[in-house]
Order: structure tokens, then sequence, then C-alpha cells
């Protein structure tokens, strides 16, 4: 059973700093990891998807590395904003057993950007 | 549509009575997804579609709960006698390929049960 867990729980820091958040996921039989955020009372809005053959992806501020074999990825904010203060949560596709297309989440970050 | 529709956004009900939740995914999305998210928890996986076939139902909590598909369109959730544990936001997700595609969410339907 596919089980992802993500570190920090949550993540207070000032305007400005560049963070990381992580991921990791215990089965690596996966056909991609998505990273998602979710402001307050709305639904999940994509950020990046990393297919299971690629390293990274890169969109604005936003960095996604992938280490299918170790089952970590990373999520790299640079340059953070009060904006960016969300919940983030990563996910992973499942690719084999009984699972093969179920995504299953991370329980996320709480990400707060102070100015 | 530009995304992924679902209704209703807001829904208060007695404990016992049926509720359906509908999900209009993106047009010639093939996959389409249920999840459940109770206040200040994490995704839930209830069910999920490739086409109008179910290949993973074990989320599903307990025969209360059902869920259709129309083709590769429309999706209803049905929960019939409804509990106070079933309070949650539901919410559904689409992507254009099962295996390798993208997940796009809709905004929710917030179930509330009295």
């Amino acid at each position: 059973k596919q089980e992802v867990t993500q570190i920090p729980a949550a993540l207070s820091v000032p305007e400005g700093e560049n963070l990381v958040l992580n991921c990791s996921f215990t089965d690596s039989a996966i056909y991609n990891l998505q990273w998602f955020r979710q402001d307050p009372g709305k639904g999940l809005t994509s950020l990046l998807l990393i297919q299971s053959s690629q390293r990274e992806q890169t969109s604005g501020r936003l960095n996604a590395s992938l280490d299918k074999s170790s089952g970590r990825s990373t999520l790299y904010i640079a340059a953070s904003q009060p904006g960016d203060s969300a919940t983030y949560l990563c996910a992973v596709k499942s690719a084999g057993g009984t699972s093969y297309g179920k995504l299953t989440f991370g329980q996320g970050t709480i990400l707060t950007v102070h100015p | 549509g530009a995304g992924v529709s679902q209704s209703p956004s807001n829904k208060v009900t007695e404990k016992g009575k049926d509720v359906e939740l509908r999900c209009d995914p993106i047009s010639g999305h093939t996959a389409l997804y249920w999840y459940r998210q109770r206040l200040g928890q994490g995704l839930e996986f209830l069910i999920y579609f490739q086409g109008n076939s179910a290949p993973d139902k074990s989320g599903l909590p307990s025969d209360r709960f059902s869920a259709e598909r129309t083709g590769e369109s429309v999706s209803t959730l049905t929960i019939q006698r409804t509990q106070q544990e079933d309070s949650a936001v539901y919410l559904c997700a689409s992507s254009l390929l099962w295996n390798t595609g993208e997940l796009f969410f809709g905004e929710g339907s917030r179930l509330t049960v009295l």
C-alpha cells in the first residue's frame, strides 16, 4: 500500500526566503508525482507534474525534483511571498498492483510567509 | 467547460436523508476521481473511474456510498441515509489520461449533515 509523507507539517518563514518542502513515498512503482496548493476553503490547484521518467520540473519560482528510486521529491520555492501562504500537497499516482492509477496524497505542509 | 465543475457547492441536509453530488469533468478527460476532505484533515480517496468503469472502489466508506459515471462525462456520488460523520468537502478531479495525466480539481461540494 502506497504511503506518502510530507515534512515539515508546518513552516513559517519571512518574506524573501528560499524554502524546501519534502515529500517521500514508500512504493517507487509510480506513473508520476504532482504538487498542489490548497488555499483555505478552496479546491486544489496543480503546481507541477513530474512524470516517473523525469528528474525535475520548473514553473516560475517553483522547482520540483523527483528521485523515484529513493522515493523522494522536493518542492523548492524561491524568494517566497505572502501570497505563497497555503497548504502544499504532494500526490503520487501508483503504477503497480491493485492500486494502479490511484492518486495517494500526503497530509500536506502548511506554509505561512509573513511580511 | 474550462474546468471541473461540481454541484451543489454547498448542501445542508438532515441526518437520514439521501444526497447526490455531481461532477462535470473537463471535456475529453477519461479519468475521474472522488475524494473526501473532513475539516482540517487530508484528502481521503473514495473512488476513481477510467471511462465509465471503476477499477478501484476500495475507498468507499460503506455501502451507503455509491458512484456512477455516464460514459466519459458526468459523475454522480450518492450518499444514502446520511450520517453526521459524512459532513465534509467532497472533491472531484479529472485527467486526460488515467495513467500519466495531470489532475485538475473542482472547487468541491461542502456537505453538512445536521
